[in-house]
């Protein structure tokens, strides 16, 4: 079983919906937790950065992160055509050495205009 | 833009050859990350620098060893290559702060092994 679940998708929406974009984990040590975003052959691009549990809003994306149950949630308001790509989620423990990413497989998400 | 630089952005070669991917990180991040990226194993952590230290090592092959030099950019060298090594390589530059642990990724090299 891998550390960080998420599902591949393609997930299929249209303009101006609400995506949720989810993943589980089973490594209670992680501590840090991020979404990126990835479009095709690109370097993935940091979207949210969260430490520890809680909420967190920038623009029409938030993050939460529930570590009780070992999950965390990306939240898209108003999606746009542009928003169309891979968007991984990643952790982290805490600690000198330990601040590697362990990433998620990556969610495909489509945005129909 | 995410201050990261990584060259080449492609490279073709040969099984049984040798290449070095280089990273420069951005302006004040002490910290480089090395990451694999490939079809059927995902986004996978190789090994981590910081300051011209090793700090921590993943999934990285013994044909595979890398270096940060005092200037604080890294290189990849990847040895002895065979057809499953083809994949996108990322660095990953983070300033290494207590709480932060953010890491932002360079452009990548795809390395293409025939």
């Amino acid at each position: 079983q891998k550390e960080v679940e998420q599902d591949p998708g393609p997930l299929s929406v249209p303009e101006g919906a609400i995506v949720s974009l989810n993943c589980t984990y089973s490594n209670s040590a992680f501590q840090y937790f991020m979404w990126y975003r990835q479009y095709s052959r690109k370097g993935p691009e940091l979207l949210m950065y969260t430490y520890s549990s809680g909420n967190k809003e920038d623009g029409r994306f938030t993050a939460q992160v529930d570590k009780s149950s070992k999950y965390i949630s990306l939240f898209i308001r108003d999606s746009q055509p542009s928003d169309s790509a891979t968007y991984l989620c990643a952790m982290s423990a805490r600690g000198t050495g330990r601040r590697a990413l362990t990433f998620g497989s990556g969610t495909r998400l489509q945005v129909q205009p | 833009d995410s201050g990261v630089t990584q060259t080449p952005k492609h490279l073709i070669t040969a099984t049984g050859q040798r290449v070095t991917l280089r990273c420069s990180p951005r302006s004040g991040d002490l910290s480089v990350y090395w990451y694999q990226q490939s079809l059927d194993q995902g986004l996978q952590f190789l090994i981590h620098y910081y300051n011209g230290e090793e700090r921590a090592k993943g999934n990285i092959l013994e044909r595979f060893s890398a270096q940060q030099f005092p200037d604080l950019h890294s290189e990849l060298n990847l040895s002895s290559l065979e057809l499953g090594d083809s994949a996108l390589y990322f660095c990953a530059s983070s300033v290494e702060g207590l709480p932060d642990n953010e890491q932002f990724f360079g452009p990548g090299t795809r390395l293409t092994v025939l």
